[in-house]
């Protein structure tokens, strides 16, 4: 049983179109994440939620919308997606959010053309 | 804010040889402290984690010692295989999950 899955695994479109990553987990966590890793493996997080709340919203522009419909789900949604937009984008969960370590998907590759 | 230092890479080594990544941190409080791997086409997979000062974490024969008095958890190991090929990423935890940029780490048969 995977603990964290996120799909689709691979996403290539063109630029200024709309897409979303989606992510479950079923290790009962409370908080959920999404980081963004660029070419040079940096990772940056993006969001951070909460039993469902948003606790953590870095700078990201504002063409990305994360929803939580539950404590288990996590999804990512891009309007106008440029070519900057391409990465790998990680959903992850932890169980609270002092101190604890945090599982990670399998990640989902985007590709803008 | 926190934040973590971790020597850059990319490191290549032949099999059997000594590994030690270089990671150094900035926290406000008494963060937790972990070492995560990426191998190519996959997830972070936690490697090892230390909650306080002077904990050793270990798993898979590495180890990283929770050092308060020089901020620093380096990672090591004493003989590296080809299959420990990855990259390798520092990270702390205080009330948000910050790593390191990851050092890129290839073992040579």
């Amino acid at each position: 049983d995977t603990a964290v899955s996120q799909t689709p695994k691979y996403l290539v479109t063109q630029m200024g179109n709309d897409k979303s990553i989606k992510c479950e987990q079923n290790l009962g966590h409370d908080t959920m994440y999404w980081y963004k890793q660029d070419s040079k493996k940096f990772l940056k997080i993006m969001f951070s939620y909460n039993n469902k709340e948003l606790i953590i919203n870095e700078t990201v522009p504002n063409r990305f919308s994360p929803k939580s419909p539950d404590k288990a789900h996590l999804n990512l949604h891009i309007n106008s997606l440029e070519l900057g937009d391409s990465a790998v984008y990680f959903c992850a969960s932890s169980l609270g959010t002092v101190n604890t370590e945090a599982f990670f998907g399998q990640g989902t590759r985007l590709t803008v053309v | 804010g926190n934040s973590v230092t971790q020597m850059e890479g990319p490191v290549t080594l032949s099999e059997e040889a000594f590994l030690t990544i270089n990671c150094t941190y900035t926290a406000t409080g008494y963060p937790s402290l972990f070492w995560y791997v990426q191998y190519p086409g996959e997830g972070l997979q936690l490697l090892l984690k230390a909650t306080k000062a002077d904990d050793k974490g270990s798993n898979k024969g590495f180890e990283a010692t929770y050092r308060k008095e020089t901020t620093s958890f380096h990672l090591e190991k004493g003989s590296v295989q080809v299959s420990d090929s990855a990259v390798y990423f520092c990270a702390l935890n205080d009330y948000k999950l910050s790593f390191g940029a990851g050092t890129t780490v290839t073992v040579r048969a």
